[in-house]
Protein backbone atom coordinates (compact mmCIF):
# COMPACT_ATOMS: atom_id res chain seq x y z
CA UNK A 1 0.00 0.00 0.00
CA UNK A 2 1.39 3.52 -0.84
CA UNK A 3 2.25 5.87 2.03
CA UNK A 4 3.24 8.93 2.63
CA UNK A 5 4.42 10.20 6.51
CA UNK A 6 5.53 13.95 6.73
CA UNK A 7 7.29 15.51 9.66
CA UNK A 8 7.19 17.50 11.70
CA UNK A 9 3.45 17.58 12.20
CA UNK A 10 4.05 21.83 13.20
CA UNK A 11 7.03 23.50 13.15
CA UNK A 12 7.44 26.98 14.37
CA UNK A 13 9.78 29.35 12.96
CA UNK A 14 11.23 32.82 13.24
CA UNK A 15 11.05 35.05 10.59
CA UNK A 16 14.69 34.57 8.44
CA UNK A 17 14.76 31.40 10.16
CA UNK A 18 15.44 28.72 7.57
CA UNK A 19 14.71 24.52 7.94
CA UNK A 20 13.43 21.75 6.12
CA UNK A 21 9.54 19.89 6.23
CA UNK A 22 10.24 15.90 5.54
CA UNK A 23 8.34 13.78 3.29
CA UNK A 24 8.63 10.29 3.49
CA UNK A 25 7.11 7.20 1.29
CA UNK A 26 6.62 4.36 -0.04
CA UNK A 27 4.94 3.32 -3.53
CA UNK A 28 4.74 0.94 -6.04
CA UNK A 29 6.54 2.77 -8.58
CA UNK A 30 6.65 6.58 -8.62
CA UNK A 31 5.13 8.18 -11.23
CA UNK A 32 5.47 11.43 -9.86
CA UNK A 33 5.68 13.13 -6.07
CA UNK A 34 3.92 16.40 -5.46
CA UNK A 35 3.62 19.50 -2.55
CA UNK A 36 0.86 21.37 -2.17
CA UNK A 37 0.49 24.28 -0.05
CA UNK A 38 -3.26 24.84 1.99
CA UNK A 39 -4.20 27.69 3.67
CA UNK A 40 -7.04 27.29 6.07
CA UNK A 41 -10.40 26.69 4.82
CA UNK A 42 -9.32 26.57 1.39
CA UNK A 43 -7.94 23.93 -1.18
CA UNK A 44 -4.64 22.71 -2.29
CA UNK A 45 -2.85 24.95 -4.02
CA UNK A 46 -0.08 23.45 -6.23
CA UNK A 47 3.76 23.88 -5.61
CA UNK A 48 6.24 21.15 -7.30
CA UNK A 49 6.16 17.75 -9.22
CA UNK A 50 9.21 15.63 -9.08
CA UNK A 51 9.91 12.89 -11.07
CA UNK A 52 13.03 11.53 -9.82
CA UNK A 53 15.32 11.19 -7.62
CA UNK A 54 18.28 13.64 -7.13
CA UNK A 55 15.64 16.22 -9.15
CA UNK A 56 15.03 19.28 -7.74
CA UNK A 57 12.62 22.86 -8.38
CA UNK A 58 12.83 25.72 -6.61
CA UNK A 59 9.88 28.93 -6.47
CA UNK A 60 11.00 31.70 -4.34
CA UNK A 61 11.65 31.03 -1.24
CA UNK A 62 11.33 27.23 -1.28
CA UNK A 63 12.71 24.57 -3.43
CA UNK A 64 12.33 20.65 -3.36
CA UNK A 65 14.44 18.15 -3.61
CA UNK A 66 13.43 14.10 -3.90
CA UNK A 67 15.38 10.88 -3.07
CA UNK A 68 14.08 6.99 -3.81
CA UNK A 69 12.67 7.22 -0.43
CA UNK A 70 11.60 10.85 0.35
CA UNK A 71 11.82 14.65 -0.50
CA UNK A 72 12.77 17.82 1.61
CA UNK A 73 10.78 21.12 1.17
CA UNK A 74 13.52 23.61 2.21
CA UNK A 75 12.62 27.07 3.09
CA UNK A 76 14.94 29.59 2.59
CA UNK A 77 14.37 33.22 4.96
CA UNK A 78 10.63 32.23 5.37
CA UNK A 79 8.61 35.55 5.92
CA UNK A 80 4.67 35.41 7.83
CA UNK A 81 3.22 34.90 4.80
CA UNK A 82 4.78 31.30 4.28
CA UNK A 83 2.54 30.34 6.97
CA UNK A 84 0.13 27.34 5.94
CA UNK A 85 0.24 23.20 6.30
CA UNK A 86 2.44 21.78 3.40
CA UNK A 87 1.07 18.77 2.15
CA UNK A 88 3.19 16.06 0.52
CA UNK A 89 1.69 13.73 -2.11
CA UNK A 90 2.54 10.40 -4.02
CA UNK A 91 1.27 9.23 -7.83
CA UNK A 92 1.80 5.75 -8.46
CA UNK A 93 2.93 4.23 -11.82
CA UNK A 94 0.05 3.73 -13.68
CA UNK A 95 -2.50 5.48 -11.34
CA UNK A 96 -3.78 8.79 -11.57
CA UNK A 97 -5.16 8.99 -7.79
CA UNK A 98 -2.58 11.20 -5.39
CA UNK A 99 -2.10 9.65 -1.66
CA UNK A 100 -1.55 12.25 0.60
CA UNK A 101 0.48 12.77 3.72
CA UNK A 102 -0.99 14.23 6.98
CA UNK A 103 0.58 17.75 6.24
CA UNK A 104 2.89 19.95 8.21
CA UNK A 105 2.05 23.24 9.56
CA UNK A 106 4.12 25.87 9.50
CA UNK A 107 4.08 28.87 11.11
CA UNK A 108 6.40 31.89 10.63
CA UNK A 109 6.77 34.61 13.63
CA UNK A 110 7.81 38.01 12.70
CA UNK B 1 -3.32 28.33 -15.26
CA UNK B 2 -6.00 25.84 -14.60
CA UNK B 3 -8.71 26.99 -12.34
CA UNK B 4 -11.41 24.80 -11.03
CA UNK B 5 -14.42 26.08 -9.47
CA UNK B 6 -16.50 24.58 -6.48
CA UNK B 7 -19.72 25.71 -5.21
CA UNK B 8 -21.15 26.18 -2.62
CA UNK B 9 -18.16 26.93 -0.53
CA UNK B 10 -20.30 26.87 2.41
CA UNK B 11 -23.75 25.15 3.30
CA UNK B 12 -25.80 24.21 6.45
CA UNK B 13 -28.41 21.57 5.69
CA UNK B 14 -30.69 20.16 8.30
CA UNK B 15 -30.63 16.24 9.02
CA UNK B 16 -32.26 14.29 6.02
CA UNK B 17 -31.53 16.33 3.52
CA UNK B 18 -29.40 15.91 0.67
CA UNK B 19 -26.91 18.49 -0.72
CA UNK B 20 -25.04 19.28 -4.01
CA UNK B 21 -21.69 20.54 -4.51
CA UNK B 22 -20.83 21.14 -7.80
CA UNK B 23 -17.14 21.37 -9.18
CA UNK B 24 -15.89 22.68 -12.77
CA UNK B 25 -12.83 23.25 -14.51
CA UNK B 26 -12.73 26.78 -15.83
CA UNK B 27 -10.47 26.55 -18.21
CA UNK B 28 -9.77 22.99 -19.28
CA UNK B 29 -11.61 19.99 -19.78
CA UNK B 30 -11.70 17.72 -17.09
CA UNK B 31 -11.45 13.85 -17.95
CA UNK B 32 -10.94 13.07 -14.43
CA UNK B 33 -11.87 14.71 -11.28
CA UNK B 34 -11.44 13.57 -7.71
CA UNK B 35 -13.42 13.64 -5.00
CA UNK B 36 -11.76 14.03 -1.31
CA UNK B 37 -12.92 14.99 2.09
CA UNK B 38 -10.82 16.56 4.98
CA UNK B 39 -11.00 16.11 8.27
CA UNK B 40 -9.61 18.62 11.09
CA UNK B 41 -6.14 18.14 11.44
CA UNK B 42 -6.08 15.12 9.05
CA UNK B 43 -4.82 14.53 5.40
CA UNK B 44 -7.13 14.52 2.52
CA UNK B 45 -8.55 11.37 2.14
CA UNK B 46 -9.55 10.10 -1.47
CA UNK B 47 -13.48 9.89 -1.46
CA UNK B 48 -13.96 8.86 -5.54
CA UNK B 49 -12.60 9.15 -8.84
CA UNK B 50 -15.23 10.48 -11.15
CA UNK B 51 -15.06 9.61 -14.75
CA UNK B 52 -16.89 11.72 -17.74
CA UNK B 53 -19.38 9.91 -19.18
CA UNK B 54 -19.08 6.63 -17.03
CA UNK B 55 -19.55 5.93 -13.46
CA UNK B 56 -18.06 7.19 -10.22
CA UNK B 57 -14.71 4.73 -8.56
CA UNK B 58 -15.90 4.67 -4.84
CA UNK B 59 -12.57 4.06 -2.40
CA UNK B 60 -12.99 1.00 -0.23
CA UNK B 61 -15.30 2.20 2.86
CA UNK B 62 -17.24 5.23 0.71
CA UNK B 63 -20.49 4.35 0.31
CA UNK B 64 -21.39 5.02 -3.05
CA UNK B 65 -25.89 5.37 -2.08
CA UNK B 66 -25.10 8.25 -0.12
CA UNK B 67 -22.07 9.71 -1.89
CA UNK B 68 -23.47 10.44 -5.47
CA UNK B 69 -21.11 11.29 -7.94
CA UNK B 70 -22.40 12.76 -11.51
CA UNK B 71 -19.62 13.47 -14.66
CA UNK B 72 -22.09 14.44 -17.03
CA UNK B 73 -19.76 16.67 -19.06
CA UNK B 74 -15.63 17.67 -19.38
CA UNK B 75 -16.29 20.39 -17.40
CA UNK B 76 -18.53 19.66 -14.60
CA UNK B 77 -18.37 17.17 -11.43
CA UNK B 78 -21.50 16.98 -9.23
CA UNK B 79 -21.21 15.12 -5.43
CA UNK B 80 -24.72 14.76 -3.60
CA UNK B 81 -24.35 14.09 -0.42
CA UNK B 82 -28.10 12.39 0.11
CA UNK B 83 -29.82 11.89 3.56
CA UNK B 84 -27.22 13.72 5.49
CA UNK B 85 -26.59 12.99 9.07
CA UNK B 86 -23.76 15.42 11.44
CA UNK B 87 -21.33 12.85 10.63
CA UNK B 88 -21.11 14.07 6.69
CA UNK B 89 -20.22 16.97 7.97
CA UNK B 90 -17.25 18.10 6.50
CA UNK B 91 -14.78 19.73 4.47
CA UNK B 92 -15.26 18.41 0.79
CA UNK B 93 -12.73 19.46 -2.28
CA UNK B 94 -12.78 18.36 -5.48
CA UNK B 95 -9.92 18.52 -7.92
CA UNK B 96 -9.04 17.82 -11.33
CA UNK B 97 -5.88 16.56 -13.48
CA UNK B 98 -4.73 19.23 -16.09
CA UNK B 99 -3.28 17.74 -19.15
CA UNK B 100 0.03 18.01 -17.57
CA UNK B 101 -0.80 15.99 -14.94
CA UNK B 102 -1.18 18.82 -12.30
CA UNK B 103 -4.12 17.98 -9.58
CA UNK B 104 -6.01 21.24 -9.69
CA UNK B 105 -7.96 21.55 -6.46
CA UNK B 106 -11.06 23.61 -5.94
CA UNK B 107 -11.54 25.98 -2.81
CA UNK B 108 -13.15 23.36 -1.07
CA UNK B 109 -17.20 23.40 0.39
CA UNK B 110 -17.46 23.35 4.22
CA UNK B 111 -20.72 21.35 5.08
CA UNK B 112 -22.55 21.24 8.80
CA UNK B 113 -25.39 19.03 9.00
CA UNK B 114 -27.58 20.19 12.18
Amino acid sequence: EDQVTQSPEALRLQEGESSSLNCSYTVSGLRGLFWYRQDPGKGPEFLFTLYSAGEEKEKERLKATLTKKESFLHITAPKPEDSATYLCAVQASGSEKLVFGKGTKLTVNP
Amino acid sequence: GAVVSQHPSRVICKSGTSVKIECRSLDFQATTMFWYRQFPKQSLMLMATSNEGSKATYEQGVEKDKFLINHASLTLSTLTVTSAHPEDSSFYICSALTGANVLTFGAGSRLTVL
